[in-house]
């Protein structure tokens, strides 16, 4: 089955500052990578997706990159503020079970 | 903006009983998924649901676990006789279209096992 690897577990950054999680994958068939924020106590919510026939997705301050090649991708964030702390969950799939990684606690210090 | 509901928000429960945790998915969506949640770890892959049966699950969804669409919105996940390790916090999503994509999560159940 699917084994996703995420890195760090923590991130500090300062307000401004951009921040970078990278996550590796073992199925090459995966072909749907999802990013999910999820606050304390909170749902997981989706922030942004990517599929294997892309390499690159922006949305805002966000963006999601893809190496099908190396079986990794990565999220950015740009211009940090502190409502961005949260734990950040990539995820990996080629069906409809996702499997995530073990999630990157993200803080932003003002 | 639709959302997805769970009952209830947080449930305990003593070891060996049953417990039946409830979620109604977004209303056009047709596949429907469990995860759970031990504290401080990743999501986990439960079960996904579509046309009411079971289209995969995962190695945790053992015979202690069952799930059902009793009705035309809710979609449940029965634990038939809890152990301590069950205690997590649940969360159901459902999703619009086939094959991969977006799913949407509910705000969860915390299980409590005592």
């Amino acid at each position: 089955g699917e084994n996703v690897e995420q890195h760090p577990s923590t991130l500090s950054v300062q307000e401004g500052d951009s921040a970078v999680i990278k996550c590796t994958y073992s199925d090459s068939a995966s072909n749907y990578f999802p990013w999910y924020k999820q606050e304390l106590g909170k749902r997981p919510q989706l922030i942004i997706d990517i599929r294997s026939n892309v390499g690159e997705k922006k949305d805002q301050r966000i963006a999601v990159t893809l190496n099908k090649t190396a079986k990794h991708f990565s999220l950015h964030i740009t211009e940090t503020q502190p409502e961005d702390s949260a734990v950040y969950f990539c995820a990996a799939t080629n069906a409809r079970q996702l499997t995530f990684g073990s999630g990157t606690q993200l803080t932003v210090l003002p | 903006e639709p959302e997805v509901t769970q009952t209830p928000s947080h449930q305990v429960t003593q070891m060996g009983q049953e417990v039946i945790l409830r979620c109604v998915p977004i209303s056009n969506h047709l596949y429907f998924y469990w995860y759970r949640q031990i504290l401080g770890q990743k999501v986990e892959f439960l079960v996904s649901f579509y046309n009411n049966e079971i289209s995969e699950k995962s190695e945790i969804f053992d015979d202690q676990f069952s799930v059902e669409r009793p009705d035309g919105s809710n979609f449940t996940l029965k634990i038939r006789s809890t152990k301590l390790e069950d205690s997590a916090m649940y969360f159901c999503a459902s999703s619009a279209r086939q094959g991969p994509g977006e799913q949407y999560f509910g705000p969860g159940t915390r299980l409590t096992v005592t």
